[in-house]
């Protein structure tokens, strides 16, 4: 079974620019997470899509950073404009249903620089 | 007042012994609390998880849960030079949260 593909795995951007992270969930899973994670802190949740609907962007920045997840299966972040401190591993994740005792999967993430 | 927070270390072991792990939580309606394992550049993993008071083993895994006390804890048992990495508890409630992670040290 194909795990959980991120694209690209790393990018370097100067600030004010914009940027657009791509997840692709294992095959079947109806939930797919965001987070971020920055150097020394555990992941923080951007936003949780259950198919192709949103159940949680409590925490995502929405003046600068979108996600869709359209068909509900692949998905794609994107900041814009980005801030120094945006630099951070963004992480996807996919669960299969979502549950509370559901298991997520985590991609390989992609590692963005701003500078 | 974090929702998650864990001893931050970082912890080291010796090889063959008992590293304990410790975790506590502020919402009272968490229900479920997952333990994942992050070798250094890479994505977490799950290690186990957890949703009623009391023990739960798998292996050289034990995790311990007292809702009353909001804690939640990790013991691997036998430490293995392999199992040094960043330690990540998570709770499930209204949302889903990561603590900061607790860096283990299993040391030949």
């Amino acid at each position: 079974e194909a795990g959980v593909a991120q694209s690209p795995r790393y990018k370097i951007i100067e600030k004010r620019q914009s940027v657009a992270f791509w997840c692709n969930p294992i095959s079947g899973h109806a939930t797919l997470y965001w987070y971020q994670q920055i150097l020394g802190q555990g992941p923080k949740l951007l936003i949780q899509f259950q198919n192709n609907g949103v159940v949680d962007d409590s925490q995502l920045p929405k003046d600068r950073f979108s996600a869709e997840r359209l068909k509900g299966v692949d998905s794609t972040l994107k900041i814009q404009p980005a801030k120094l401190e945006d630099s951070a591993v963004y992480l996807c994740a996919s669960s299969p249903s979502g549950g509370f005792l559901d298991t997520q999967y985590f991609g390989p993430g992609t590692r963005l620089t701003v500078l | 007042q974090k929702e998650v927070e864990q001893n931050s270390g970082p912890l080291s072991v010796p090889e063959g012994a008992i590293a304990s792990l410790n975790c506590t939580y502020s919402d009272r309606g968490s229900q479920s609390f997952f333990w994942y394992r992050q070798y250094s550049g890479k994505s977490p993993e799950l290690i186990m998880f957890i949703y009623s008071n009391g023990d739960k083993e798998d292996g050289r895994f034990t995790a311990q849960l007292n809702k009353a006390s909001q804690y939640v804890s990790l013991l691997i048992r036998d430490s293995q030079p392999s199992d040094s990495a960043t330690y990540l508890c998570a709770v499930t409630g209204n949302q889903f949260y990561f603590g900061t992670g607790t860096s283990l040290t299993v040391i030949p």
